[in-house]
């Protein structure tokens, strides 16, 4: 069974600009979560999709960060125009349902600096 | 007061001794509870979870819940060098019906040779 796949899994740019990444989870996973997760700490939930919709995004900074599921299988995270501090690891994990005993399974991760 | 604590350690053992993680959470409505082992430079990965009060035991990782005291903890017996990572406690679930999982900020493990 393929696991959670992202990209790109090294960004760098500069302050102001924008990037995006990309989540493909696992197939057959209903639910999906970006994580951001800095340097030291634990990830912090930015978003969680169930299909397409969206379950929860109450810690997305939403002047700067968006993100969208379309069909309910892949995600893009988009960041417009980042900070200094928005330099993390994004990771993105699925699990089956939204259900709270589902264990979820994560992708590598994409390192983020922002310079 | 964090949602999920955890002491950021590090905590060091030596190699075949027992290691001991705590974590407690606020929210006493939480439901399941997991432990994520993260290597340096990598995404977290399951090693076990708990929903009920007890002791749960696989192989040499043990999780412990006691939901009165809001304490959940994992026991590392014969600890090895490869057991050196930061350990993730996550909590789901709770009073505001929303399946969302809370991480601890993680302890850092070192298994000394």
């Amino acid at each position: 069974e393929a696991g959670v796949a992202q990209s790109p899994r090294y960004k760098i740019i500069e302050k102001r600009q924008s990037v995006a990444f990309w989540c493909n989870p696992i197939s057959g996973h209903a639910t999906l979560y970006w994580y951001q997760q800095i340097l030291g700490q634990g990830p912090k939930l930015l978003i969680q999709f169930q299909n397409n919709g969206v379950v929860d995004d109450s810690q997305l900074p939403k002047d700067r960060f968006s993100a969208e599921r379309l069909k309910g299988v892949d995600s893009t995270l988009k960041i417009q125009p980042a900070k200094l501090e928005d330099s993390a690891v994004y990771l993105c994990a699925s699990s089956f349902d939204a259900s709270s005993y589902n264990e979820q399974f994560f992708g590598p991760g994409t390192r983020l600096t922002v310079l | 007061q964090k949602e999920v604590e955890q002491n950021s350690g590090p905590l060091s053992v030596p190699e075949g001794a027992i290691a001991s993680l705590n974590c407690t959470y606020s929210d006493r409505g939480s439901q399941s509870f997991f432990w994520y082992r993260q290597y340096s430079g990598k995404s977290p990965e399951l090693i076990m979870f708990i929903y009920s009060n007890g002791d749960k035991e696989d192989g040499r990782f043990t999780a412990q819940l006691n939901k009165a005291s809001q304490y959940v903890s994992l026991l590392i017996r014969d600890s090895q060098p490869s057991d050196s990572a930061t350990y993730l406690c996550a909590v789901n679930g709770g009073f505001s019906g929303t399946y969302k999982y809370i991480f601890g900020t993680g302890t850092r493990l070192k298994v000394l040779a």
